[in-house]
């Protein structure tokens, strides 16, 4: 009963440092999202991928790429950290058939990224 | 820019109380609508759906939708000091659903409810 799942859970990097942000769902949902959450901002839409194969930007995508390993993994890289990017981040999936999805994201439990 | 906005809040009322919680969205092609709880330090959790005018009930739990006003707003009765969150609205803007799933989400409202 996992649903989506994210590692690490905490991590603190330096300035200049990579990491790859994990993620894998167990729900067979065609679409994976990746969400940055900073006080007072709300959730914004970093990259997502709308099925296996594809993925596109989102609100605030600078600094970061993304693979679809298959149809359950999609993971997040931060090729060279900066204090900005300092945030808790978090992935989401669903069930989407031809660009169409009325269903509810499901969020993993998100990483604390802290950036120095 | 499509929109979703609700009061930050804090919003604060005593236990067994009524807390109403707003959303307006921008995008009036939006077809389906959402709330999360999200407690600190957690991740958002889906309490309701809401896909047509009108109302829906689960629970202490009420979704209100008026597309033509283009606003959407959680009701929880009975309030109780477990209730104490932020909650999320989040809004599919696709025309006919087709966005991939996108949600756009508002900024949350912090409730607290006092006992």
């Amino acid at each position: 009963n996992a649903g989506v799942t994210q590692t690490p859970k905490f991590q603190v990097l330096k300035t200049g440092q990579s990491m790859t942000l994990q993620c894998a769902q167990d729900m067979n949902h065609n679409s994976m999202y990746w969400y940055r959450q900073d006080p007072g901002m709300g959730l914004r839409l970093i990259y997502y991928s709308a099925s296996e194969g594809t993925t596109d930007k989102g609100e605030v995508p600078n600094g970061y790429n993304v693979s679809r390993l298959n149809k359950r993994e999609f993971s997040l890289r931060l090729e060279s950290a900066a204090p900005s990017q300092t945030s808790v981040y978090f992935c989401a999936s669903t069930g989407t058939g031809g660009g169409f999805s009325n269903q509810p994201q499901h969020f993993g439990d998100g990483t604390r990224l802290s950036i120095l | 820019q499509k929109e979703v906005e609700q009061n930050s809040g804090p919003l604060s009322v005593p236990e067994g109380a009524i807390a109403s919680l707003n959303c307006t969205y921008s995008d009036r092609g939006s077809q389906s609508f959402f709330w999360y709880r999200q407690y600190s330090g957690k991740s958002p959790e889906l309490i309701m759906s809401i896909y047509s005018n009108g109302d829906k009930e689960d629970g202490r739990f009420t979704a209100q939708l008026n597309k033509a006003s283009q606003y959407v707003s959680l009701l929880i009765r009975d309030s109780q000091p477990s209730d104490s969150a932020t909650y999320l609205c989040a809004v599919n803007m696709g025309a006919g659903g087709t966005s991939y799933g996108k949600l756009t989400f508002g900024q949350g409202t912090i409730l607290t409810v006092h006992p």
